[in-house]
């Protein structure tokens, strides 16, 4: 089946950085895009940006730009973000989610589809 | 950029309920607008795209309407697993990205 499974959980240093990876399973990894969407605790869900895993394209969320990067190594389906300069405010649930269009009557609407299980980063001197 | 709110933030309601959650753009959106379901502790899952279209896998007590600033989700009939917090989301064409709705959380009465 199709499916995204995450790293394990981080506890970071502020200041420091953290490196989330997403391997895919179940269907063409250089297929469709990965997005990465954050969740604080008790928060609302937050989009960080995508990747093209053919093209190694990105786009990042203004708030994020200069401090993340993502990037993928498609020889083992893996999609990876990195977040540095970490703070408190950083402390979240990291989710990685395949990106791709589906029909409906002539046009085509992107989704999120398949979710990775998530991957809690904790922020903490 | 586009924003998009939802009502209520909060419900209660109980199992056999018709529940219906609105999520507003601050602009026409034509019909991109998809929901997803989050359970707690638990990754979103998509239930609704393109405004009405069932996600495969979904039960058709799940409806989504609407199109340009306005839309809805329904529940025909609440059950004990649609406890949850429902999230719509729109994409912006340029430059591209997501932006979520705050989050509709529907509790047991």
């Amino acid at each position: 089946q199709v499916q995204l499974v995450q790293s394990g959980a981080e506890v970071k240093k502020p200041g420091a950085s953290v490196k989330v990876s997403c391997k895919a399973s179940g269907y063409t990894f250089s297929s469709d895009d990965i997005n990465w969407v954050r969740q604080a605790t008790g928060q609302g869900l937050e989009w960080m940006g995508w990747m093209n895993p053919n093209s190694g394209n990105t786009g990042y969320a203004q708030k994020f730009q200069g401090r993340v990067t993502m990037t993928r190594n498609t020889s083992i389906s893996t999609a990876y973000m990195e977040l540095s300069s970490l703070r408190s405010a950083d402390t979240a649930v990291y989710y990685c989610a395949r990106g791709t269009l589906l029909p409906k009557g002539p046009y085509n609407h992107y989704v999120l589809d398949v979710w990775g299980q998530g991957t809690t980063v904790t922020v903490s001197s | 950029d586009i924003q998009l709110t939802q009502s209520p933030s909060f419900l209660s309601a109980s199992v056999g309920d018709r529940v219906t959650i609105t999520c507003r753009a601050s602009q026409g959106i034509s019909t991109y607008l998809n929901w997803y379901q989050q359970k707690p502790g638990k990754a979103p899952e998509l239930l609704i795209y393109g405004a009405s279209a069932l996600q495969s896998g979904v039960p058709s007590r799940f409806s989504g309407s609407g199109s340009g600033t306005e839309f809805t989700l329904t529940i025909s009939s609440l059950q004990p697993e649609d406890f949850a917090t429902y999230y719509c989301q729109q994409l912006n064409s340029y430059p591209r990205g997501f932006t979520f709705g705050p989050g509709t959380k529907v509790d047991i009465k």
